[in-house]
């Protein structure tokens, strides 16, 4: 089954500081996305970044980078410099084909919530 | 360019009445998706409609249903409510259909029932 795990509940730091959100995921497709959502208290989920599993090159934006290991069947995102804005809940998620119909679903992890203190 | 929209913004109404919640989609978008989301849990797939017909469908039961119009709004109802209906109901759309399309969400609408 498909299913993805982020162990971390709550992960409070000091501004300045670096921090790994971790992320595992379970599928048996042998094609699938990953992706990285931001939910800030307002509720909207801002999308971050999306990464195919036949491109395991890691990526940077800015502060932001991730770690594709497929070997592992993890989907790591790291924040540098964390900034108080950062504070949010984050989600990593994967997307699985229902069926023949091409049709993407998203399946979500528990979500991390970071907290960056002043 | 408007984000995807969503109204309203919260409700409350008691166990047994029912709902509809409204969204928009973002200009040019043809897929919608649908999404709970319960306090401290990720979001969870409810229907996906894409060119006005329901592509896809979690695991919800038949008191959940929805339908997309023409402009590619799209409306949730949901019958019947229940206590454990409490929650944030998710919007989101893409250009097309498909597991590579990053889903962009709305606000929500936060759902109480008393």
């Amino acid at each position: 089954a498909q299913k993805v795990t982020q162990a971390q509940t709550e992960i409070s730091v000091v501004e300045k500081e670096d921090v790994t959100l971790d992320c595992v995921y379970e599928t048996r497709d042998t094609t699938y996305y990953l992706f990285w959502y931001k939910q800030p208290p307002s509720g909207e989920l801002v999308f971050l970044i999306r990464r195919n599993s036949f491109d395991e090159q890691n990526e940077i934006s800015g502060r932001y980078s991730w770690n594709f290991q497929k070997s592992t069947s993890s989907f790591n995102f790291t924040i540098t410099a964390s900034q108080v804005v950062d504070s949010a809940v984050y989600f990593c998620a994967l997307s699985e084909s229902l069926g023949s119909s091409n049709t993407g679903k998203l399946i979500f992890g528990q979500g991390t919530t970071l907290q960056v203190k002043p | 360019d408007a984000g995807v929209t969503q109204s309203p913004t919260h409700l409350i109404k008691t166990r047994g009445q029912q709902v509809t919640l409204r969204c928009s989609p973002i200009s040019g978008h043809k897929s919608v998706s649908w999404y709970q989301q319960v306090l401290g849990q990720g979001p969870q797939f409810i229907f996906q409609y894409y060119e006005k017909e329901e592509r896809g469908r979690g695991n919800f039961p038949d008191r959940f249903s929805a339908r997309q119009f023409p402009n590619y709004s799209s409306e949730l109802n949901v019958n019947a409510l229940l206590l454990g209906d409490s929650a944030l109901y998710l919007c989101a759309s893409s250009p097309y259909r498909g597991v590579n399309q990053p889903q962009h969400f709305g606000d929500g609408t936060r759902l109480s029932i008393l």
